[in-house]
C-alpha cells in the first residue's frame, strides 16, 4: 500500500528557502502510473496546487509560484523534494505531498507538515 | 484559467439528512478531471470521487457524484456523524474554495 511522508524544517526565516522531502513507501516512485505532487494549505484556508513531477524529471509548476519553486526527484531514494525560495509569511502553510494520477486527482496523501515562516 | 466556485460556503444539516454540494466551473470542463475530496480538521484531504462520478476505493455508497460541463454535484444520501467536514472539488490543478458541512 502506497504511503507518503513529508519531512523538513518546521520553521523558516523570511527570505530564506523552504526545503521539504517526501518519502514514498509501498511502491516505486518510478511507476509510470503516477506523477508526484506538492499541495499547500495556509491556516484556515483552502488547498493550493504547488507543482508536480514525473519520475523522468518533467515538471509542472503553479504559474503564481513558478519563479520561486523547484521540484526534483531522487529515484534511488524513492523521494521527491520541494524548494521554495524567498519565502514570506504568506508561505506559512501545511504542505502536503501526494501521488497524482494522469487525470490529476490525488489518491494518496501524506499527513502534511506545518511550515511557519518567521524570524 | 478555470475557476471553481463551490456553494454553499457552509451547509448546516442533521445526521440522516441528504446533503447536496455544488461545484461550478467558470467554463466547460471534462468530467474526467473532476474530483471531490473530504477533509477533517487536522487531517489530509481524502479522495472521495474521481471522474465526476466514480467512487474511490473504500468510499461508502452514500457518497455519489454527478454532473457535466460546468455544473457538478456531490451528494451524501444520508449523513453520518463522521461526514461533517470540509469538501473540496478539483479540476486538474485548480481547487474550489470548499464547502463546510456542519452539524445543525
Amino acid at each position: 500500500q502506497l504511503q507518503l511522508q513529508e519531512s523538513g524544517p518546521g520553521l523558516v526565516k523570511p527570505s530564506e528557502t523552504l526545503s521539504l522531502t517526501c518519502t514514498v513507501s509501498g511502491g516505486s516512485i518510478s511507476s509510470s502510473s503516477y506523477y508526484w505532487g506538492w499541495i499547500r494549505q495556509p491556516p484556515g484556508k483552502g488547498l493550493e496546487w504547488i507543482g508536480s513531477i514525473y519520475y523522468s524529471g518533467s515538471t509542472y509548476y503553479n504559474p503564481s509560484l513558478k519563479s520561486r519553486v523547484t521540484i526534483s526527484v531522487d529515484t534511488s531514494k524513492n523521494q521527491f523534494s520541494l524548494k521554495l525560495s524567498s519565502v514570506t509569511a504568506a508561505d506559512t502553510a501545511v504542505y502536503y505531498c501526494a501521488s497524482v494520477t494522469p487525470l490529476y486527482y490525488m489518491d494518496v496523501w501524506g499527513k502534511g507538515t506545518t511550515v511557519t515562516v518567521s524570524s | 484559467e478555470i475557476v471553481l466556485t463551490q456553494s454553499p460556503g457552509t451547509l448546516s444539516l442533521s445526521p440522516g439528512e441528504r446533503a447536496t454540494l455544488s461545484c461550478r466551473a467558470s467554463q466547460s470542463v471534462s468530467s474526467s478531471y473532476l474530483a471531490w475530496y473530504q477533509q477533517k480538521p487536522g487531517q489530509a484531504p481524502r479522495l472521495l470521487i474521481y471522474g465526476a462520478s466514480s467512487r474511490a476505493t473504500g468510499i461508502p455508497d452514500r457518497f455519489s457524484g454527478s454532473g457535466s460541463g460546468t455544473d457538478f454535484t456531490l451528494t451524501i444520501s444520508r449523513l453520518e456523524p463522521e461526514d461533517f467536514a470540509v469538501y473540496y472539488c478539483q479540476q486538474r490543478k485548480t481547487f474550489g474554495q470548499g464547502t463546510k458541512l456542519e452539524i445543525k
